[in-house]
Formats: structure tokens, C-alpha cells, sequence
């Protein structure tokens, strides 16, 4: 079956330098989910988006920001990036139509990003 | 708001022996609760989930968690570990009126041969 997509998976990038993310959620799911989980850390809930409106927001920095296509799929721009930015970085998606009453939501395999 | 405390930060064990990993939760609103786990260097799995009905629900590779709604708890268990399932388990919540997953601080289950 098909799964969240994320890419990068690594990513290295300097103090002060932007860095972006994208996530591919799973067919036919209409909500995406960011979650930062730093190392040693459970993760934290950053944004989502349903119907590619904002649906939800977290303990998302100022220097994030973060969008829904029509595609569905997401993209999380991070500037000023500092070293305690580095983490793993997960894209999750669910379906908001009835089809999962619990709104269970899967998880990709995440995007490490390291801040040297 | 809800929130998750998972009351062990790790759990050493030996394979063949049983486990249960323990979770509880506070909200003032219904929930979902779900388990995920996280293998090394890995991606978030779901294990399982409950979201209403029989209290006991049982999830991928031989583990079952109970629902306890008086004890507000959501134990995850499995009557024989075995050494591949050392991973951390991450107890989660949800809303009924929102989506985004409020977790735990995760367990280390550790299995020694």
C-alpha cells in the first residue's frame, strides 16, 4: 500500500540557511500533519492543513511556514535555521471523509535534518 | 487539552517474557488513543488503536492494549517479546474534535536474549 512520501530524508544544512521539506500524503487523504521530534524527544505537533487551508497550529516557529498544494501534497519551508532546528522531522497524513472515523494518522518515514 | 503520560522511560526485559508498557491520559473531551512504534532510525508505525467499542483491541505483531476509561489509562501489552521488538512505543491521544496527535514521552523496550 501506498505510504506518506518525504524527501528529503537527510539534509545538512548551515546556521541562517533555509531548508525545505515536502511530504506526498497517501491517496485520497486530504489532511496533512507536521511534527518536529528532536533528538531523545517524543515529537511535537507543528501545523496541518485540511483542504490546503491551515486546519491546526503548533509550537511552530515564527521562521517556519508551511503550505498545502492542490496536489494535497505539503511543503515546510524553515529560514534562519538554527542548530537547535535539527531534528527528525515527520509528515503524516489522515483522511478527513468519513472513511477512518478515528482519523488515524500515518506517518512517513521522516526528514532528518542536521544544523552545523 | 489532553495530555499523555507513558509512567516508564524504559523497560529492560527478556525474550519469551511478557511486557506491558504502561500509558494514561487526561482530557476533558472523548478520545482516540493509539500506539505507534519506532524502530531505530525508522518512521512512526501505528500499532493500534482504539477509538470506541470493546475496550481491548489488538494490534500488529502480537500486541493488545486495554482501555480503561475509569482509570484513564491505555496499557500496551504482549505476552511474549521477542528480541526484534526492542524499539520506543509512543502512546498517543487525539481529540473527537480535532486531529493532531498529542504523544507521550515514549518507552524504550529494550529485549535481552
Amino acid at each position: 500500500a501506498a505510504g506518506v512520501i518525504q524527501s528529503p530524508r537527510h539534509l545538512i544544512k548551515e546556521k541562517r540557511e533555509t531548508a525545505t521539506l515536502k511530504c506526498y500524503p497517501i491517496p485520497r487523504h486530504d489532511t496533512v500533519y507536521w511534527y518536529q521530534q528532536g533528538p531523545g524527544q517524543d515529537p511535537q505537533f507543528l501545523i496541518s492543513f485540511y483542504e490546503k487551508m491551515q486546519s491546526d497550529k503548533g509550537s511552530i516557529p515564527d521562521r517556519f511556514s508551511a503550505q498545502q498544494f492542490s496536489d494535497y501534497h505539503s511543503e515546510l519551508n524553515m529560514s534562519s535555521l538554527e542548530l537547535g532546528d535539527s531534528a527528525l522531522y515527520f509528515c503524516a497524513s489522515s483522511p478527513q471523509t468519513g472513511t477512518d472515523p478515528g482519523n488515524t494518522i500515518y506517518f512517513g518515514e521522516g526528514s532528518w535534518l542536521t544544523v552545523v | 487539552a489532553q495530555s499523555v503520560t507513558q509512567l516508564d522511560s524504559q523497560v529492560p526485559v527478556f525474550e519469551e517474557a511478557p511486557v506491558e508498557l504502561r500509558c494514561n491520559y487526561s482530557s476533558s473531551v472523548s478520545v482516540y488513543l493509539f500506539w505507534y512504534v519506532q524502530y531505530p532510525n525508522q518512521g512512526l508505525q501505528l500499532l493500534l488503536k482504539y477509538l470506541s467499542g470493546s475496550t481491548l483491541v489488538k494490534g500488529i505483531n502480537g500486541f493488545e492494549a486495554e482501555f480503561n476509561k475509569s482509570q484513564t489509562s491505555f496499557h500496551l501489552r504482549k505476552p511474549s517479546v521477542h528480541i526484534s521488538d526492542t524499539a520506543e512505543y509512543f502512546c498517543a491521544v487525539s481529540s473527537s474534535y480535532g486531529n493532531k496527535l498529542v504523544f507521550g514521552a515514549g518507552t524504550i523496550l529494550r529485549v535481552k536474549s
